[in-house]
């Protein structure tokens, strides 16, 4: 089974940028997605098919990916940008498999 | 608007099983297909399984085959989701995902647009 890599805790200050990554050998095939998980909530999406950012979240959130890494950037992170961060890919099966990263506790202060 | 209107909370015994369900509104049922995410206390999101809603196809995470069973009823927009032999590890949060694309276009490039509000699955002697 493959599987995706994240760092477990990313810290930054107000204003910097923070940089969560996600390798994963499917990942020069298969798109990677970013989800955002704030405490007791629902994730909300971030980044799909790699770089493209759904409408409502701000342009501080782009995102990237070369060979077997995927990387969400968040520049000039704020407080409220504080949360869970998870990439999530799809398997070559075929059969539409999902696997999640991780997770990465993004902490700003 | 899209609406998953999951079930409610659960206490089981090791051993038992459960059966969840997730009422779909607001879009065309058979369309797009629903998958089941879990997340216990305190970790991550773990992809369960997915389900066409349309013709009825599952295809399970490896962890969970043969312990997992995913069903739909059209006539109602709601899908079920069956674990059995329950350990304590599957003390979790289960949430139906809807996923943006539809079941007649054959792509796995899709993401989550819409969750169910979770159900808590407690399992404890």
């Amino acid at each position: 089974s493959y599987e995706l890599t994240q760092p477990p805790s990313v810290s930054v200050s107000p204003g910097q940028t923070a940089r969560i990554t996600c390798s994963g050998d499917t990942l020069p095939k298969k798109y990677a997605y970013w989800y955002q998980q704030k405490s007791g909530l629902a994730p909300v999406l971030v980044i799909y098919e790699d770089s493209k950012r759904p409408s409502g979240i701000p342009e501080r959130f782009s995102g990237s990916s070369s060979g077997t890494m995927a990387t969400l950037t968040i520049s000039g992170a704020q407080v409220e940008d504080e949360a869970d961060y998870y990439c999530y890919s799809t398997d070559s099966s075929g059969n539409h498999r999902g696997l999640f990263g991780g997770g990465t506790k993004l902490t700003v202060l | 608007q899209v609406q998953l209107v999951q079930s409610g909370a659960e206490v089981k015994k090791p051993g038992a099983s459960v059966k969840l369900s997730c009422k779909a509104s607001g879009y065309t049922f058979t369309s797009y297909y629903i998958h089941w995410v879990r997340q216990a206390p305190g970790q991550g999101l773990e992809w369960m399984g997915i389900i066409n809603p349309g013709g009825g196809s599952t295809s399970y995470a490896q962890k969970f085959q043969g312990r997992v069973t995913m069903t739909r009823d059209t006539s109602t927009s709601t899908v079920y989701m069956d674990l059995s032999s329950l350990r304590s590890e599957d003390t979790a949060l289960y949430y139906c995902a809807k996923s943006n694309h539809l079941t007649v276009v054959p792509t796995d490039a899709y993401y989550f647009d819409s969750w169910g509000q979770g159900t808590l699955v407690t399992v404890s002697s």
